[in-house]
């Protein structure tokens, strides 16, 4: 079975620190995973994605993932958090069956960012 | 077209009635999903579509729901004798290929349905 984890339902840190929103997965299969991003009253943004290339994943405004494979993790990380990134972020595993592929969303994080 | 299209973007139902929800995917993309997302919540998967084929209905929560992708480009999904319950945003995505888990799904804004 394939499902995706977000251990943290809400973060909160300040302006100008990092920034850690943890994502653990679950795969019987090679999977590929996503970060999106989801501003208030916004639809949905890719932040950045993994497909088997480089385990470190570089997206946009600063946040890039790595992929560990013997931690089933796929923590998203920013240096130095600003107050624009305060959003919903959410882990996405994205694995193929069969002939079929099917997109699973973890339950999503809350980032607070403090003035 | 540029994005995923929704429509309508805000539906307001009375209780009993049913509702279409229409999704035009990006052209070419082979897949297509649906998902219902509450307030405060993850997107939750609905159902999904490989061009006309619905691969996994799994996630409709009762026979009330169905969805249908006839020519395999724009996608229904329709609820029957909605209750308040089925208040939600309604959020359709598109990806460019079938079976190829690496590439990304393209959502739309959203259809916010409120049932009264």
């Amino acid at each position: 079975a394939q499902s995706v984890t977000q251990l943290d339902s809400h973060v909160s840190v300040s302006e100008g620190t990092p920034v850690l929103l943890r994502c653990n997965y679950s795969s019987s299969y090679s999977p590929s995973l996503f970060w999106y991003v989801q501003h208030p009253n916004k639809g949905l943004q890719l932040l950045l994605k993994y497909t088997s290339a480089a385990t470190l994943v570089k997206g946009i405004n600063g946040f890039e993932a790595e992929f560990k494979k013997s931690e089933t993790s796929f923590h998203l990380t920013k240096p130095s958090a600003h107050m624009s990134d305060a959003a919903e972020y959410f882990c996405v595993v994205s694995v193929v069956l069969s002939s079929a592929s099917k997109i699973i969303f973890g339950s999503g994080t809350r980032l607070s960012i403090r003035p | 077209g540029a994005g995923v299209s929704q429509s309508p973007r805000y539906k307001v139902t009375k209780r009993g009635q049913d509702v279409a929800l229409r999704c035009d995917p990006i052209s070419g993309h082979v897949s297509l999903y649906w998902y219902r997302q509450a307030l405060g919540q993850g997107p939750e998967f609905l159902t999904y579509f490989n061009y006309e084929a619905q691969q996994d209905k799994s996630g409709l929560p009762n026979d009330r729901f169905s969805a249908e992708r006839p020519e395999g480009s724009i996608s229904t999904l329709t609820i029957q004798r909605t209750e308040q319950r089925d208040s939600a945003m309604y959020r359709c995505a598109s990806s460019l290929y079938k079976g190829q888990g690496g590439t990304e799904a393209f959502f739309g804004q959203g259809t916010r349905l409120t049932v009264v």
